[in-house]
């Protein structure tokens, strides 16, 4: 089974300031994909970034951009020029397309989360 | 778009009784999955619906089960509630091929209490 830990639980930074996000999963599979979701107050979860593993080139969202490390499975998530509007929950999730429960299954397995704020 | 709806957003209920959760998710989402989040975690997959059959189930006891209606609309039930069902409820929607290559679409749930 795949695992994804966050060893932060909370974070802050300051307005306009960077700041970055761990997170490390555990997988056998070559191939997979893994995603940032962000959970502001109102709950609804929102796709921050999205990153296929064959793809060695890391994604990029506007602010947002991701360090990807196969061998070393990390994925961390770079906020750069932090705005208010960006305190929240951030989630990191695996996804393995070819570890179906059923067919055509595609779960989600989230970490726990970390907690940003940023401040004025 | 409309986006994904949940109702209600808030529910009360006592242990042993039963709940009936609702979702609505975007037109020609054909697949959707239900998660709970539990106080303080991360979301964890109950079961997927795809074309309204179940297609995949994480770990949850049969107590459980799930509806998805052909109008793009789902349900997601559960018996003889225990304190721990307790969480926030998730639905989540995609279109074919699902979530993997255009992200899955998240409503803003429904929180349960149980006591």
């Amino acid at each position: 089974a795949q695992t994804v830990t966050q060893s932060q639980p909370e974070m802050s930074v300051q307005e306009a300031e960077t700041v970055t996000l761990s997170c490390t999963y555990d997988t056998s599979e070559n191939n997979y994909y893994l995603f940032w979701y962000k959970q502001p107050p109102s709950r609804q979860m929102i796709l921050v970034i999205r990153q296929e593993a064959y793809k060695q080139q890391n994604a990029t969202e506007n602010r947002f951009s991701v360090n990807f490390q196969k061998a070393a499975k990390s994925f961390s998530l770079k906020i750069s020029d932090s705005q208010l509007g960006d305190t929240a929950m951030y989630f990191c999730a695996f996804m393995n397309p070819f570890a179906y429960s059923g067919a055509g299954s595609y779960q989600l397995t989230f970490g726990k989360g970390t907690k940003l704020s940023v401040i004025p | 778009e409309t986006g994904v709806t949940q109702s209600p957003t808030h529910l009360i209920k006592t242990r042993g009784q039963q709940v009936t959760l609702r979702c609505s998710s975007q037109s020609g989402h054909n697949t959707v999955s239900w998660y709970q989040q539990a106080l303080g975690q991360g979301p964890q997959f109950i079961f997927q619906y795809y074309r309204e059959e179940e297609n995949g189930r994480g770990n949850f006891p049969p107590r459980f089960s799930g509806l998805q209606f052909p109008n793009y609309s789902s349900e997601l039930n559960v018996n003889a509630l225990e304190l721990d069902d307790s969480a926030l409820y998730l639905c989540a929607s995609s279109p074919i091929p699902a979530g993997a290559n255009y992200g899955y679409t998240f409503g803003s749930g429904t929180r349960l209490t149980v006591v």
